[in-house]
């Protein structure tokens, strides 16, 4: 079963815009990651942030990480037509060695 | 290119044949990982390796599927009497979990379809 959920499903955005998508997860965790996958492709890493963080960039992306709440979102700011893929998130639990992926969030940016 | 590679991309069969998938790991990655895929959702683990040892397996790896990696590098998984339910993304992927790298780098995937 999937560990996590994306928030929304899907997003349709106009070119220059930003994009935030959010992620819950169940179990303590490690670390959160975010993946890009582009149509039938594989996955390609974006970010990640350690439990002990709660706030990490990276050029156009900012994630933000609430464990309390078992929370994170993605910022994409100014987006492009080159953006458009499927985002997931990941979450590294406690003990555990492998990822659990969400169900992923679409995003279209409409050039 | 030293990312991961993936061979076959696609592959079509009919239920019941066996089918094998290779994935080449980054060469200094010594931890390797199976997916599975299917539309509209996320990888869902399949088994890991830790150098040459499978350590974990899902529930979702049932007794026809195997994996190995038997020097440590390379690594093949194999669907006995495929199902249709078996249609789907194949992924690997590799990390460095004891460098503190827990990103982990992912293959283009195999898709399989099986009719």
């Amino acid at each position: 079963s999937q560990q996590g959920e994306e928030d929304p499903q899907a997003l349709s955005i106009q070119e220059g815009e930003n994009a935030t998508m959010n992620c819950s997860y169940k179990t303590s965790i490690n670390n959160l990651q975010w993946y890009r996958q582009n149509s039938g492709r594989g996955l390609v890493h974006l970010i990640l942030i350690r439990s002990n963080e709660r706030e990490k960039h990276s050029g156009r992306l900012r994630v933000t990480l609430d464990t309390s709440k078992k929370s994170s979102s993605l910022l994409i700011t100014a987006s492009r037509a080159a953006d458009t893929a499927s985002y997931f998130c990941a979450t590294g639990a406690t003990g555990a060695n492998n990822l659990f992926f969400g169900t992923g969030t679409r995003l279209t940016v409409i050039p | 290119d030293t990312g991961v590679s993936q061979d076959p991309r696609h592959k079509i069969t009919k239920r019941g044949q066996n089918v094998t998938f290779r994935c080449d790991p980054i060469s200094e990655h010594n931890r390797l990982y199976w997916y599975r895929q299917t539309l509209g959702q996320g990888p869902e683990f399949l088994t890991y390796f830790q150098n040459e040892a499978q350590l974990e397996k899902s529930r979702l790896l049932s007794d026809r599927f195997s994996a190995e990696r038997p020097k440590g590098s390379f690594s093949t998984l194999e669907i006995q009497r495929t199902e249709q339910g078996d249609s789907a993304m194949y992924l690997c992927a590799s990390s460095r979990p004891d460098l503190g790298h827990y990103e982990q780098y992912f293959g283009p995937g195999t898709r399989l379809t099986v009719t």
